[in-house]
């Protein structure tokens, strides 16, 4: 069974920095695509970042596009974003998904499993 | 950028109804169409894969089809687990857009 895990979550100034985590199981991690979606409060569905199995290829939404990093680790079958100069506008649930291929250009990209989110808030 | 608009945003329904929601995009996304269900305080769920392609464990009721601009999902017997958003996402070109949703209640 597949499961996603996200961690990292929490209250962070504005200006600040917070590091998300997903921690991957019941499938070969390296084999697929991971991204980062965030649904503000009340709001719709933002795809965030998206990175290919072998991490050569990334995208970015314009929104977080200088502040925000994706990467992986495929020997901890973990995905992470790391996040600066973080807005109150950032403020939303981040869940972590798997696609269901490999790399995400040139094919339909389609998340066929979520975690539960975590919630990050921007305050001060 | 590509716009994705959905209709209507909302609807009211009753169990047994046949829903279809629309999703338009502004320019051509050939078939690179998903759709996915969101129930409140749960993660978004992948219904139909590339305009028609129904998910491995979701209910046959449920069926997509569209190419190019015009799409459409479609539940062809409304059950009480099916009240919830309908997202449809393109990611035919970047920024990949989901639509602002279509809220399906009682």
């Amino acid at each position: 069974e597949v499961q996603l895990v996200e961690s990292g979550g929490g209250l962070v100034q504005p200006g600040g920095s917070l590091r998300l985590s997903c921690a991957a199981s019941g499938f070969t991690f390296s084999s697929y695509a991971m991204s980062w979606v965030r649904q503000a409060p009340g709001k719709g569905l933002e795809l965030v970042s998206v990175i290919s199995g072998s991490d050569s290829t990334t995208y970015y939404a314009d929104s977080v596009k200088g502040r925000f990093t994706i990467s992986r680790d495929n020997s901890k079958n973990t995905l992470y974003v790391q996040m600066r100069s973080l807005r109150a506008e950032d403020t939303a649930v981040y869940y972590c998904a798997k696609a269901l291929t490999f790399d995400f250009t040139m094919v339909v990209l389609a998340l066929d499993s979520w975690g539960q989110g975590t919630l990050v808030t921007v305050s001060s | 950028d590509i716009q994705m608009t959905q209709s209507p945003s909302s609807l009211s329904a009753s169990v047994g109804d046949r829903v279809t929601i629309t999703c338009r995009a502004s320019q051509t996304i050939s078939r690179h169409l998903n759709w996915y269900q969101q129930k409140p305080g749960k993660a978004p769920k992948l219904l139909i894969s590339a305009a028609s392609s129904l998910q491995s464990g979701v209910p046959s009721r449920f069926s997509g089809s569209g190419s190019g601009t015009d799409f459409t999902l479609t539940i062809s017997s409304l059950q009480p687990e099916d009240f919830a958003t309908y997202f449809c996402h393109q990611t035919y070109t970047t920024p990949f857009t989901f639509g602002p949703g279509t809220k399906v209640v009682i």
